[in-house]
This record gives C-alpha cells, structure tokens and sequence, in this order.
C-alpha cells in the first residue's frame, strides 16, 4: 500500500504567518487522487483541498495546495486562528486508499 | 442538503459483535459509494472499506477481513458496518463518508465504539 509520511507532526505558527506542511508519498501518487482533509477536535474530517489544489466549498482563499509524483504541500498565506487543527493527506491513486498521520497546527 | 447520520455510541463486551449504521439524505443513494474509516483516539485515519449501492459492490481493506462486514437496507438509504469478535483493539471512531469520484466529500459525525467488560 501506499504510505503517505506527514511533515511535521506538530507546529505551531503566529497569527499572520506563512504555514507550509507536506505529505510525502512511498510512490508516485496522481495529482488528480491527492487530498487534504482538516480535522478539529470532536469533529469529524472535513474535505479541505481536493486533486492537489481544488479548494473544497468555504475553504478560504488563503489556503492552497501543490505536488505532483510523490511530494505534496498544504499553504496557508497568512495564519489564522480558526486555521488551528489537524490537517491530514489522503491517496486514492491506488487501492487501498491511505492517509498521512496528520499534521496537529496549533498557534503560536 | 447532504448529509451522512451515524448511529450512536455503543459501549459493547469482549468477543461480542457490534452494528452502526450510516443514513444518507440529500442525494440520490445509488449514485456514490460509501467509504468506512476507523480512527483510534488521537491517531490517524484507516480505510475499512466501501459499498456502493448501484451494484452492491463490496471492498474491503486486507487488514479488516473477517472484523468488518458492509451490508445494505436500501429502501432507507442505510449502509450497515458491522465488526465481530471484538477486541479492546477495535474501541475508536468509525467515520462513514461519501465518495465522490477519489475524494470523501462528506462524512457523518462518527459512531464512537468502546470494549470493556
């Protein structure tokens, strides 16, 4: 199966901040089956970015996605306290699907 | 508007079954397959499997044959998860969602399962 490896595990960043975390992939994953969900506590997932750089409906601006083959990265231009949560990648190019073990983004 | 409703909380023994469904509204039921994730508190997310309602196609992750068994009530829109022989290693949060084409564009609010005696 395809292991997606998060980067880091934890941060933290200051209101206004540039955030960037990645999601490495064990082999080439499809730009078009690269996703990214956010997860704050007591909630379930919610789909955040979609095919690498497709925000997903009230996904502010701010955010963004890139990658292709077996690097990938979640950006968030300018840090907001809303934005704290979990963040984790998710594969489909191939069966089964995977996620990453997260990235937890606290404030600074 | 689209939405997954899960069952409630189950507080169930060691060696005993457990069966949490998943309710779709909003949307016509046959068109999406229904994905099943498993997340240990605190940790990650893992795949269990997938049915999809127009074929009644099954698919499962390796490592959760024989623990998980997808079934279907379609006349309410339902799909079924059930886990066997239940071990303190399958107390988490079962999260069903919907696919749509290779992303899970809507989740329910998870079934949370705890083994103890």
């Amino acid at each position: 199966q395809i292991v997606l490896t998060q980067s880091p595990a934890i941060m933290s960043a200051s209101l206004g901040e540039r955030v960037t975390m990645t999601c490495t992939a064990s082999s080439s994953v499809s730009s078009s089956y690269l996703h990214w969900y956010q997860q704050k506590p007591g909630s379930s997932p919610k789909l955040w970015i979609y095919s690498t750089s497709n925000l997903a409906s009230g996904v502010p601006a701010r955010f963004s996605g890139s990658g292709s083959g077996t690097s990938y990265s979640l950006t968030i231009s300018s840090m907001e306290a809303e934005d704290a949560a979990t963040y984790y990648c998710h594969q489909y190019h191939r069966s089964p699907p995977t996620f990453g073990g997260g990235t937890k983004l606290e404030i600074k | 508007q689209v939405q997954l409703q899960q069952s409630g909380a189950e507080l169930v023994k060691p060696g005993a079954s457990v069966k949490m469904s998943c309710k779709a509204f909003g949307y016509t039921f046959t068109t999406y397959p229904i994905e099943w994730m498993k997340q240990n508190h605190g940790k990650s997310l893992e795949w269990i499997g997938n049915f999809h309602p127009y074929n009644d196609d099954t698919k499962y992750n390796e490592k959760f044959k024989g623990k998980a068994k997808l079934t279907v009530e379609k006349s309410s829109s339902t799909v079924y998860l059930e886990l066997s022989r239940l071990t303190s290693d399958d107390s988490a949060v079962y999260y069903c969602a919907r696919k749509l084409g290779g992303y899970f564009d809507v989740w329910g609010a998870g079934t949370t399962v705890t083994v103890s005696s």
